[in-house]
């Protein structure tokens, strides 16, 4: 079992470059988030999904785009990357159809954005 | 919108004492509340979890108490250990089917030895 897979761990783009962060889960868990992290505040939910076909806004979706055609992986797309958008960024799973569940975390992607 | 406000935002305790980290939340829907250890540069990981149909839950040195009237939640550990020091978060479910979560801003506590 590999958990939560995160790739890549790092990468810097150029302002209005666009890019796919990878999120793969070998769980089965229906339930996968994207959050991002700044520094000095918790992490902030993007987008989530309950299961395979359906995703939903979170705290901050704007300047992302998610989808869940399998169980298994849950891509963010950047459509153009601002300065504003560098931050860590975490995938997270859980079991079941809701977040009342603990969720596991992969390693993070540190973006930057010049 | 719904948030979850946690203090203190550093704590810093000498090893052996006891450390208490408070949170509030506004949604009175929520019913799951996560707290989370992140050492640098590593990922979030769970030490504890509460739902809204217990007041209280312990696991060896960590306990967390919830009071849903006040709408606050509070993590205790006990007997710190300066393995111990790291990023604490508190989180909140809310929204439709508490599919939501939202997090405190973090706590960092330092044990000294």
């Amino acid at each position: 079992n590999a958990g939560v897979t995160q790739t890549p761990k790092f990468q810097v783009l150029k302002t209005g470059q666009s890019m796919t962060l990878q999120c793969a889960q070998d769980m089965n868990h229906e339930y996968m988030s994207w959050y991002r992290q700044d520094p000095g505040m918790g992490l902030r939910l993007i987008h989530y999904s309950v299961g395979a076909g359906i995703t939903d806004q979170g705290e901050v979706p704007n300047g992302y785009n998610v989808s869940r055609s399998t169980t298994e992986d849950f891509p963010l797309r950047l459509l153009s990357a601002a300065p504003s958008q560098t931050s860590v960024y975490f995938c997270a799973s859980s079991w079941f159809r809701d977040s009342n569940q603990p969720q596991h975390f992969g390693d993070g992607t540190r973006l930057s954005i010049l | 919108g719904e948030n979850v406000e946690q203090h203190p935002s550093t704590l810093s305790v000498q090893e052996g004492d006891s450390a208490v980290i408070k949170c509030t939340y506004s949604d009175s829907a929520s019913n799951y509340f996560p707290w989370y250890k992140q050492e640098l540069g590593k990922r979030p990981q769970l030490i504890i979890d509460i739902r809204s149909n217990v007041g209280e839950k312990k696991d060896q040195r960590i306990a967390v108490t919830l009071n849903k009237t006040a709408k606050h939640f509070s993590l205790h550990i006990t007997e710190t250990q300066p393995e111990d020091s790291a990023v604490y978060f508190c989180a909140a479910s809310i929204g439709r089917g508490n599919n939501d979560m939202r997090f405190g801003a973090g706590t960092r506590l330092t044990v000294k030895p």
